[in-house]
C-alpha cells in the first residue's frame, strides 16, 4: 500500500462520540487525501492537504475536520459522529498536484451505533 | 450528484471474454481520467488513465477509449480472467493543482472460469 498506514483499521463508536483516524505515509508525499466509500456513491473526497497546515475542503466535508501538523501524518476527525457516517474511509497520497497518480491506504472500517 | 456516472454497477464475464465499463461526465472542465481498480479488503488502485487529447489507450489487455464529444470514455479488458474479478472505478478530474478525483460509483465485475 505505497508506504501508506491507516490506523485504526475497524472502529466501532456510538454516535455523538469524537472520533479521530490517522493516516501516516513514509513516502514523503506532498499532497495527501480522505474519501469516504459507500455502496452506490463511489469515493468521495472529504478533505485534502497539500502542505502540513495547509487543508481545503472536498465535497463532503460536513461534519468532519483535518489537520496536518507534519509532513508525514493527516489526521481525520469526526467531531460527533452520526450513523451517517458509518463508511469505509481511505487515505490517499500523491507525489504532486493534477495528473499524478494518487496512492490509496488500506482503509478504516467505522461503524457509527 | 454524481458528476461521472458509471455502467453497469456489475458485470459477469467468461473467461477469455471482453468485459466493457461505461462512463459519463458532464463537467466539460475535467481533463484527465484515471481508471482503478479496487480488490475486496484493498484500497484503489492505478490501473489505466488518459488525456482527452487522444481517442484511446492500451497497456497490455486495457484500453482505454475515449469520446470528446460524447464526453464518455470507456474501460475495456480484453482476454478477461478470473483474477481480473474486482471492482473498478472510473474518476475525472482537472487542473487544480491538487488533483481532486471524481469518482463514479463503480462495477463489480467476475470473470467465471
Amino acid at each position: 500500500d505505497a508506504g501508506i498506514t491507516q490506523s485504526p483499521r475497524h472502529k466501532v463508536t456510538e454516535t455523538g462520540t469524537p472520533v479521530t483516524l490517522r493516516c501516516h505515509q513514509t513516502e514523503n508525499h506532498r499532497y495527501m487525501y480522505w474519501y469516504r466509500q459507500d455502496p452506490g456513491h463511489g469515493l468521495r473526497l472529504i478533505h485534502y492537504s497539500y502542505g502540513v497546515k495547509d487543508t481545503d475542503k472536498g465535497e463532503v466535508s460536513d461534519g468532519y475536520s483535518v489537520s496536518r501538523s507534519k509532513t508525514e501524518d493527516f489526521l481525520l476527525t469526526l467531531e460527533s459522529a452520526t450513523s451517517s457516517q458509518t463508511s469505509v474511509y481511505f487515505c490517499a497520497i500523491s507525489f504532486s498536484g493534477t495528473y499524478n497518480e494518487q496512492f490509496f491506504g488500506p482503509g478504516t472500517r467505522l461503524t457509527v451505533l | 450528484q454524481q458528476q461521472v456516472k458509471q455502467s453497469p454497477q456489475s458485470l459477469i464475464v467468461q473467461k477469455g471474454g471482453i468485459s466493457i465499463i461505461n462512463c459519463a461526465y458532464e463537467n466539460t472542465a475535467f481533463d484527465y481520467f484515471p481508471w482503478y481498480q479496487q480488490f475486496p479488503g484493498k484500497g484503489p488502485a492505478l490501473l489505466i488513465a488518459i488525456r482527452p487529447d487522444v481517442s484511446e489507450k492500451k497497456e497490455g489487455r486495457f484500453t482505454i477509449s475515449f469520446n470528446k464529444s460524447a464526453k464518455q470514455f470507456s474501460l475495456h479488458i480484453m482476454d478477461s480472467q478470473p483474477g481480473d474479478s474486482a471492482t473498478y472505478f472510473c474518476a475525472a478530474t482537472y487542473q487544480t493543482g491538487a488533483n481532486n478525483l471524481f469518482f463514479g460509483t463503480g462495477t463489480r465485475l467476475t470473470v467465471i472460469p
